[in-house]
């Protein structure tokens, strides 16, 4: 049973440059989140897709902006990189919109220089 | 002040030990409570789901809900060095509440078990 991927592993990018984060859900699964997790901080939620519509919103600008395809994947596209975006993207699949049971795999580390 | 309050530790226990870990909340309206283990440089991973008030057991694992004092507890028993991770409690709002579905992370607890 496949867990939920994600790519890359890890990325450097600079100030001002744009990133493409992917991620593919747990076999079965439908709805995807998305969580910034700062160094020792938990996970910030940025948003959740559904029926490849954005659902939710957590307090993130507007430089973050998202996609889901019909084969239930998930793209995370972050504008205009500032340091302070130098985090672990986690993403979290499950099965409806709403649900609270997530899981999550393994994160892109991106460091912003 | 921050919905979610946990201790951040760190935590240093002798193996075989009973570990305790706890998260206060200011939010009201949650319902749902998840513990999640987060080993180093790796995804949450689910531990342990509960609704409400009241306790679940799951092997060495306990997990309590006092909703009434906004306090949500897990006990490990015969902690392992394997166990040694960092500990994140996670809330969710009750269905048709607004948010339903988006997660609220405590910072997370370092844990170390010590042979």
């Amino acid at each position: 049973d496949a867990g939920v991927t994600q790519s890359p592993t890890h990325l450097i990018k600079t100030r001002g440059q744009q990133v493409t984060l992917r991620c593919s859900p747990k076999s079965g699964h439908d709805t995807v989140s998305w969580y910034q997790q700062a160094l020792g901080q938990g996970p910030q939620f940025i948003f959740q897709y559904y029926e490849e519509e954005e659902r939710q919103r957590g307090n993130f600008p507007d430089r973050f902006s998202g996609h889901q395809f019909p084969n239930y994947s998930s793209e995370l596209n972050v504008n205009a990189l500032l340091l302070g975006d130098s985090a672990l993207y986690l993403c979290a699949s499950s099965l409806g919109a709403g649900v609270n049971e997530q899981y999550f795999g393994p994160g892109t580390r991106l460091t912003v220089t | 002040q921050k919905e979610v309050e946990q201790d951040p530790g760190p935590l240093s226990v002798p193996e075989g030990a009973i570990v305790s870990l706890n998260c206060t909340y200011s939010n009201s309206a949650f319902q749902y409570f998840m513990w999640y283990r987060q080993y180093s440089r790796k995804g949450p991973e689910l531990l342990m789901y509960t609704y409400s008030s009241g306790n679940k057991e799951d092997g060495r694992f306990t997990a309590q809900v006092d909703k009434s004092s906004k306090y949500i507890s897990l006990f490990i028993r015969d902690s392992q060095p394997s166990d040694s991770a960092t500990y994140l409690c996670a809330m969710s709002v009750d269905a048709g509440g607004t948010s339903y579905g988006k997660l609220t992370f405590g910072q997370g607890t370092i844990l170390t078990v010590h042979p």
